[in-house]
């Protein structure tokens, strides 16, 4: 089973700053990878697969990168709504298809 | 729109058995893998079964084999779950979760979940 480890645990970034959230995986997932954001209460919704390309609706200050075993989500400029959890996801290597354990992106 | 809605979740006491369902509405079901996702109280995300639109495939996390059944009614637009031997550690909101035409993942729509609790 791939292990996916998210850094940091928590992001403390003001409105408007550039926020950047680590994946990295513990064997090679090629560019199968995918972020969730997840709020309060709420179900996930799905922002980038295969490692960069942004889902539908999902706006172009949300950007992934990276391939193997390191992948970066970045949020160019913090809004409101952007304070949430999220996760990454491989699928290159299943079952079962493994999340990382999340990153808290909060106010500062 | 696709809307998927999750039900059969509630107080159940360990060893006992439940049924999940998911409504699905606003995409052709049977063209579809789905899957179920669980969060425990507080942590991450887990996925735990999933489901070839055609059901001829069926995936399970090594935790719940031979205690969960992954099914669906494709004429009903209805994915199922049936968990036996309940354990304390499956007490967790449960997502059903479509996949993209033609793909086992990721996941583009959640429905809002429905949450299981195993306690005595």
């Amino acid at each position: 089973e791939i292990v996916m480890t998210q850094s940091p645990a928590t992001l403390s970034v003001s409105p408007g700053e550039r926020a950047t959230l680590s994946c990295r995986a513990s064997q090679s997932v090629s560019s199968d990878l995918a972020w969730y954001q997840q709020k309060p209460g709420q179900a996930p919704r799905l922002l980038i697969y295969g490692a960069s390309t942004r889902a539908t609706g999902i706006p172009a200050r949300i950007s992934g990168s990276g391939s193997g075993t390191e992948f970066t989500l970045t949020i160019s400029s913090l809004q409101s709504e952007d304070f949430a959890v999220y996760y990454c996801q491989q699928y290159n290597n299943w079952p079962p298809w493994t999340f990382g354990q999340g990153t808290k992106v909060q106010i500062k | 729109e696709v809307h998927l809605l999750e039900s059969g979740g509630g107080l159940v006491q360990p060893g006992r058995s439940l049924r999940l369902s998911c409504a699905a509405s606003g995409f052709t079901f049977s063209s579809y893998t789905m899957s179920w996702v669980r969060q425990a109280p507080g942590k991450g995300l887990e996925w735990v079964s999933g489901i070839s639109g055609g059901a001829s495939n069926t995936y399970y996390t090594d935790s719940v084999k031979g205690r969960f059944t992954i099914s669906r009614d494709n004429s009903k637009n209805t994915l199922y779950l049936q968990m036996n031997s309940l354990r304390a550690e499956d007490t967790a909101v449960y997502y059903c979760a479509k996949a993209p035409r033609g793909q086992l993942v990721p996941f583009d729509y959640w429905g809002q979940g429905t949450l299981v609790t195993v306690s005595s």
